[in-house]
């Protein structure tokens, strides 16, 4: 069974960092690339960052988050410095449904971890 | 980056109705080279993640139902549910993963 669980979520001052983590199980974990889609009331579903055969990146967190993953633990993480209010929200990891290249077609998700961002 | 738009905001049916959620993109996600829709379907339920419906704008995903149907083309899109069940009730998306970024509409509320 694929299964993702996010961590790390919590309440962060202004301009502060944070590291969230993706820890996965039931699938080979180095043939997929791994998303991280944020959730606020307002803005609805917003893709932020996904490391797979290539990195990328939302302008609004380039410069600011950066992704990396560990294939021996098969876990992704997302690591967010220079926090702003507009980062507050649920954050989702997500896994590509389609091995090899990023595809971003998302077929399995995590719980979330909850990011507050004020002070 | 590509707009999708989705439409309506918010839709009621009774039990067993058809409900049609409309998704448009503000360009063509079809990719000529292998004629394939890069268009996705989720279904979120309250205190849930979304879930995979449909992929390539018309292949349901492993499980789903199949009162749950994808249709269209280019940049107009279409999810359809027969005969809607009281578990339909959720918010559904619709996401291009044609190019980076991807973007999701801003959901449709199904209400029964």
């Amino acid at each position: 069974e694929v299964q993702l669980l996010e961590s790390g979520g919590r309440l962060v001052r202004p301009g502060g960092s944070l590291r969230l983590s993706c820890a996965t199980s039931g699938f080979t974990f180095s043939n997929h690339a791994i998303s991280w889609v944020r959730q606020t009331p307002k803005r609805g579903l917003q893709w932020v960052s996904s490391s797979g055969p290539e990195t990328h990146y939302a302008a609004s967190v380039k410069g600011r988050f950066t992704v990396s993953r560990d294939n021996y633990r098969n876990t992704v993480y997302l690591q967010m410095n220079s926090l702003t209010v507009d980062d507050t929200g649920m954050y989702y990891c997500a896994k590509d449904l389609r091995a090899g290249a990023n595809s971003w077609d998302l077929d399995h998700w995590g719980q979330g971890t909850l990011v507050t961002v004020s002070s | 980056d590509i707009v999708m738009t989705q439409s309506p905001g918010s839709l009621t049916v009774s039990l067993g109705e058809r409900a049609t959620i409309n998704c448009r993109s503000s360009q063509s996600i079809l990719y000529t080279s292998n004629n394939m829709n890069y268009l996705a379907w989720y279904q979120q339920k309250p205190r849930q993640p979304p879930r995979l419906l449909i992929f390539w704008a018309s292949t349901r995903q492993s499980g789903v139902p199949d009162r749950f149907s994808g249709s269209g083309s280019g940049t107009d899109f279409t999810l359809t549910i027969t005969s809607v069940q009281a578990e339909d009730v959720a918010v559904y998306y619709c996401q291009q993963y044609y190019n980076s970024p991807p973007t999701f509409g801003q959901g449709t509320k199904l209400e029964i």
